[in-house]
């Protein structure tokens, strides 16, 4: 199976600033990368797929970046509902797995 | 497009569910579509994967031999047979629309998810 790891778990910022979570695959997944945000209660909301596609409604501030093992997820000045938890997930293969997830709480 | 998951709630281990998840919104039989399931305070974990037509299926280690997956194209319905539950089942099971036109999914919709709870 191919493993997912997000880094930080949790993450403390402020409305405005620019932050950064990372994901690295334990194999090459080329391009094949997709990030969900989720807020609690709610189900996972696709960001964005193929690594750096943004979804058809998400807000420009979000991006994302990377091939092969290492990708980013940036979001560019955090607003107030960007609050959430974020998960990156390769579709390269099966099993389809999941990074354990990046909290971003408010500081 | 609405997904609406129905038929969890609390069963004992080693006891069956079936759960449905009805699609609306969208022309049903274009799309693949997933299990995916959370448990209480953790992560998402894919589960099952079908086809359009239900010719190709496939699981995670963890279900597979337990859960089954079909789909009713004609009821616009998605199905999981679950069998021989366990504790570590307990979890939100979501079902997710691949918006992909390959074997490279991209869940773009998700229902609200319905709770399967296994306890004696």
């Amino acid at each position: 199976d191919i493993q997912m790891t997000q880094s930080p778990s949790s993450l403390s910022a402020s409305v405005g600033d620019r932050v950064t979570i990372t994901c690295r695959a334990s194999q090459t997944i080329k391009t094949y990368l997709d990030w969900y945000q989720q807020k609690p209660g709610k189900a996972p909301k696709l960001l964005i797929y193929v690594a750096s596609t943004l979804e058809s409604g998400v807000p420009s501030r979000f991006s994302g970046s990377g091939s092969g093992t290492d990708f980013t997820l940036t979001i560019s000045s955090l607003q107030p509902e960007d609050f959430a938890t974020y998960y990156c997930q390769q579709s390269y293969d099966t099993p389809y797995t999941f990074g354990q997830g990046t909290k971003l709480e408010i500081k | 497009v609405q997904l609406v998951e129905s038929g969890g709630g609390l069963v004992k281990p080693g006891g069956s569910l079936r759960l449905s998840c009805a699609a609306s919104g969208f022309t049903f039989s274009d799309y693949y579509m997933s299990w995916i399931r959370q448990a209480p305070g953790k992560g998402l974990e894919w589960i099952s994967y079908i086809s359009r037509s239900g010719g190709t299926i496939y699981y995670a280690d963890s279900v597979k031999g337990r859960f089954t997956i079909s789909r009713d194209n004609a009821q616009n319905s998605l199905y999981l047979q679950m069998n021989s539950l366990r504790d570590d089942d307990t979890a939100v099971y979501y079902c997710a629309r691949d918006k992909s036109t390959s074997w490279y999914p991209d869940f773009d919709y998700w229902g609200l998810g319905t709770l399967v709870t296994v306890s004696s």
